[in-house]
């Protein structure tokens, strides 16, 4: 079975760091696409980064790029988020998806982890 | 940088048909694959349409989805109070090296 489990979220203030977590079981994330996608309290979907399967491409999304770094390590088959000089903006849950064809298609999510940036 | 268009809300009665739309660009929508999300409340997104008309293995016949040029459409029949929830649109956008969803779309039924 499928599973991501996230984990890191929590209370931080402005300019602080977190780094978030993802676990896969089931599969390997070198096979997939894996991207982070967040949710402010109230608000709609909002993709945030992407790593693919063979690491051949990284891409973020304004908001976020040169604060945040997607990552991962193969030996535990864990994806990681680096954020950086967080802003209260950035307040959100944060989901880890899985991408099964490169299409876009997240076919797998992990129950999200709340990161509060605030003072 | 979400720039995929989405109604806030429709709303429709027990049984009848509801039409989500998804506008977005000739660099989104217009040259990739789009998909449909549901989001049930306090619950992660749920992959309902892929590759704009495939819908995984689970999801009944009654979401079907479209595209036609930058716009997208999910249409909803036999409408249940268990389909109220928050609809997302998503698509690659090829210009900007970025994926994008729209603002969501909630459903109520009536």
């Amino acid at each position: 079975e499928v599973q991501l489990l996230e984990s890191g979220g929590g209370l931080v203030q402005p300019g602080g760091s977190l780094r978030l977590s993802c676990v896969a079981s089931g599969f390997m994330v070198t096979s997939h696409a894996m991207s982070w996608v967040r949710q402010a309290p109230g608000k709609g979907l909002e993709w945030v980064s992407v790593l693919s399967g063979s690491a051949d491409y990284i891409h973020y999304a304004d908001s976020v790029k040169d604060r945040f770094t997607i990552s991962r390590d193969i030996s535990k088959n864990t994806l990681y988020l680096q954020m950086n000089t967080l802003r209260v903006e950035d307040t959100a849950v944060y989901y880890c998806a899985r991408e099964k064809w490169r299409t876009f298609d997240f076919d797998s999510w992990g129950q999200g982890t709340l990161v509060t940036v605030s003072s | 940088q979400s720039v995929l268009t989405q109604p806030p809300s429709v709303s429709a009665a027990p049984g009848q048909k509801v039409t989500i739309s998804c506008s977005g660009s000739s660099s989104n929508i217009g040259r990739n694959y789009v998909s449909w999300f549901q989001q049930l409340p306090g619950t992660a997104p749920k992959l309902l349409i892929y590759e704009n008309n495939k819908r995984p293995s689970g999801i009944p016949d009654r979401f079907s989805g479209s595209k036609s040029g930058t716009s997208a459409t999910l249409d909803i029949i036999g409408l249940q109070t268990g389909d109220e929830a928050d609809y997302h649109c998503g698509a690659w956008d090829s210009s900007l090296s970025v994926g994008m969803f729209g603002g969501g779309t909630k459903l109520t039924v009536l």
